[in-house]
């Protein structure tokens, strides 16, 4: 089993540019999460989902959208990103118990 | 949403234990504490989880008063690979949805030889 696994690990987008990131899990998990990471602070809950085709927002959501598809899949997307959208972005899923993160996106906006 | 505080930093040596508290005073009746490991560079990792009373696993004990409005995270000999973030997370229960889970800021555990 992968786990979690994100696309892509890193990206630089220009300011006003849009991008979608992938986060895929193998664990038949119904709950999925996005967080961001600023250099030096704690985690931030951007969106989450209970199960596919449901989303909800989280501590931080404006600038982001979200869609959950499919159970396995869950993107994230900025559709016009700014500076301060510059974090490393992560995604996880969760059982009964706890969560499972993946590795992380670093994603640069200039 | 129950928020947490916990230390911000900590500094330790190796071999020695280690007690890491959080308090969280509006901890709802069917929150669950659960605490996570993070590596400069990774994902968070799953240490332990509690709801009342004491908990132990292979890495870490949870020791949780009857009140639950603390807890705290117990490292035995601690290691130079225990140099880390720790995150304490309150929530799964009803009074958050069961899924909205929110971290705080965690605390810097930085281990010296």
């Amino acid at each position: 089993n992968a786990g979690v696994t994100q696309t892509p690990k890193f990206r630089v987008l220009k300011t006003g540019q849009s991008m979608t990131l992938l986060c895929a899990q193998d664990m038949n998990h119904e709950y999925m999460y996005w967080y961001r990471q600023d250099p030096g602070m704690g985690l931030r809950l951007i969106h989450y989902s209970v199960g596919e085709g449901t989303t909800a927002k989280g501590e931080v959501p404006d600038g982001y959208n979200v869609s959950r598809l499919k159970k396995q899949n869950f993107l994230l997307g900025l559709e016009s990103a700014a500076p301060s959208q510059t974090s490393v972005y992560f995604c996880a899923s969760r059982d009964n118990e706890k969560l499972f993160f993946g590795s992380g996106t670093q994603l640069s906006v200039l | 949403l129950a928020k947490t505080t916990q230390p911000i930093s900590m500094d330790s040596y190796e071999g020695q234990e280690v007690n890491i508290t959080c308090s969280h005073n509006n901890i709802a009746t069917n929150d669950y504490i659960t605490w996570y490991q993070q590596f400069p560079s990774q994902g968070p990792r799953f240490i332990i989880q509690g709801y009342k009373t004491k908990v132990t696993n292979e890495v870490a004990s949870l020791f949780i008063p009857a009140d639950r409005k603390s807890s705290t995270l117990s490292l035995p000999r601690v290691s130079l690979s225990d140099t880390a973030v720790y995150y304490c997370l309150v929530g799964g229960g009803p009074s958050t949805g069961f899924q909205k889970l929110v971290f705080g800021t965690g605390t810097r555990l930085l281990v010296s030889p």
